[in-house]
């Protein structure tokens, strides 16, 4: 059973970079999609985007400008970069992964526990 | 974006009784719709992808129905874990969106 952990800095002042981590264990990185999702608090889910094992990537076009989600195969994980955060990014961030088939439905089968990111100087 | 819309937002229910949840998007998105659970503090869980597809470890109690631009969840007999908060989630097209999520509370 594949396992998914977020891990990066809790708090960011607002104009700088948030960095978060996914680090993915008891399965390969390889052959599947990974994504990030954020919720404000008490709100609902927005998709922020996803990296294929491959390295191609797509991205929610409400936030395409600050977002880059890279990967490391040789680590298993992968990350979010969110630039110029403001008090609007707060929100936990899940990772998860996404299980994509050409044809058919698209959906997140396992993901992180979340991790708060609070936007305050 | 397509943009997805629940009813209702909040719903009180009792132990054994059934609910239905509904799913309404803003255009056709033929079969390509999942629900997730949420609790509290917790991430969301998968339940049912490609409308009636059910996880597997899911109950068989949890039940997707629809096409076209109208969805829903059932649930036939309630039980005390499933009081949360639920979403819909369309995959038809990027960027991916959820409903804005129903609660279901204890009556």
């Amino acid at each position: 059973q594949v396992q998914l952990q977020e891990s990066g800095p809790g708090l960011v002042k607002p104009s700088e970079t948030l960095s978060l981590t996914c680090t993915v264990s008891g399965g390969s990185i390889n052959n599947y999609h990974w994504s990030w999702i954020r919720q404000p608090p008490g709100k609902g889910l927005e998709w922020i985007g996803y990296i294929y094992y491959s390295g191609s990537t797509n991205y929610n076009p409400s936030l395409k400008s600050r977002v880059t989600i890279s990967l490391d195969t040789s680590k298993n994980q992968f990350s979010l970069k969110l630039s110029s955060v403001t008090a609007a990014d707060t929100a936990v961030y899940y990772c998860a992964r996404l299980r994509a088939v050409t044809g058919s439905t698209d959906y997140f089968d396992s993901w992180g526990p979340g991790t708060l990111v609070t936007a305050s100087s | 974006d397509i943009q997805m819309t629940q009813s209702p937002s909040s719903l009180s229910a009792s132990v054994r009784d059934r609910v239905t949840i509904t799913c309404r998007a803003s255009q056709r998105i033929s079969s390509y719709l999942s629900w997730y659970q949420q609790k509290p503090g917790k991430a969301p869980k998968l339940l049912i992808y490609a409308v009636s597809s059910l996880q597997s470890g899911v109950p068989s109690r949890f039940s997707g129905s629809g096409s076209g631009t109208d969805f829903t969840l059932t649930i036939s007999s309630l039980q005390p874990e499933d009081f949360a908060t639920y979403y819909c989630q369309q995959s038809y097209s990027t960027p991916y969106t959820f409903g804005q999520g129903t609660k279901l509370e204890i009556k």
